[in-house]
């Protein structure tokens, strides 16, 4: 199976918050899971990504959280901000070349 | 500089028509793609080529063809226009074919009337 489920579809978060975002994957040929950032009117931006061979990368406010046995990773945004309201998308890198995504989280982070 | 540009932006048209979109990417990458996304969101890769060559052909209707003239250009052309054919196509580009950051166009949004 090549799918990538991902939850919840939206979240609403209050400035200063974590928001938290996650994806379960089904094929362990997966090994590459990045994470893209779209807004309105622009193409998905890679935001962060992680190997399945590392627990945890963090880059800024952005925290990937990746659990190998239970086939499972999750974003964490730490002090989430208005300008990061925007759709998150995980992904998985599939052994065929494709890049498999999730079904997309609409963030709100209210003021 | 735009570093994956689409053209056109929008693209308005009947159904049975045929159009095209293009796609050029000045990153010097080597693998380029096409997605679509539709109403919900939703991505799904249709093709892609690395190095002009063919190596990811999703199950899309044969109306839908695309074209790589080299490797920082690709083209979709797509016949016959139909109204399940409306959606966000976009296309992205990445230096090697398996496990790269791929960048993404901001997108050709197609509607069919």
């Amino acid at each position: 199976q090549q799918q990538v489920k991902q939850s919840p579809q939206s979240l609403i978060v209050q400035k200063g918050g974590i928001s938290i975002i996650n994806c379960a994957y089904e094929n362990t040929a997966f090994d590459y899971f990045p994470w893209y950032q779209q807004f309105p009117g622009k193409g998905p931006a890679l935001l962060i990504a992680i190997r399945p061979d590392v627990s945890e990368k963090k880059e800024g406010r952005f925290t990937i959280s990746f659990n190998k046995s239970a086939k499972q990773f999750s974003l964490h945004i730490m002090d989430s901000q208005p300008g990061d309201s925007a759709t998150y998308f995980c992904a998985g890198y599939s052994n065929t070349g494709k890049l498999i995504f999730g079904q997309g989280t609409t963030l709100q982070v209210k003021p | 500089d735009t570093a994956v540009s689409q053209t056109p932006k929008y693209l308005v048209t009947q159904m049975g028509n045929d159009k095209s979109i293009k796609c050029e990417q000045n990153l010097g990458h080597d693998t380029m793609y096409w997605y679509k996304q539709d109403s919900k969101k939703f991505l799904k890769i249709m093709f892609s080529y690395n190095n002009k060559e063919l190596i990811i052909n999703e199950t899309v209707p044969n109306r839908f063809s695309p074209k790589s003239p080299d490797k920082a250009h690709l083209n979709l052309h797509i016949n016959s226009l139909e109204l399940g054919d409306s959606a966000v196509y976009f296309c992205a580009s990445s230096q090697g074919h398996s496990n790269q950051p791929q960048h993404f166009g901001d997108g050709t949004r197609l509607s069919i009337l």
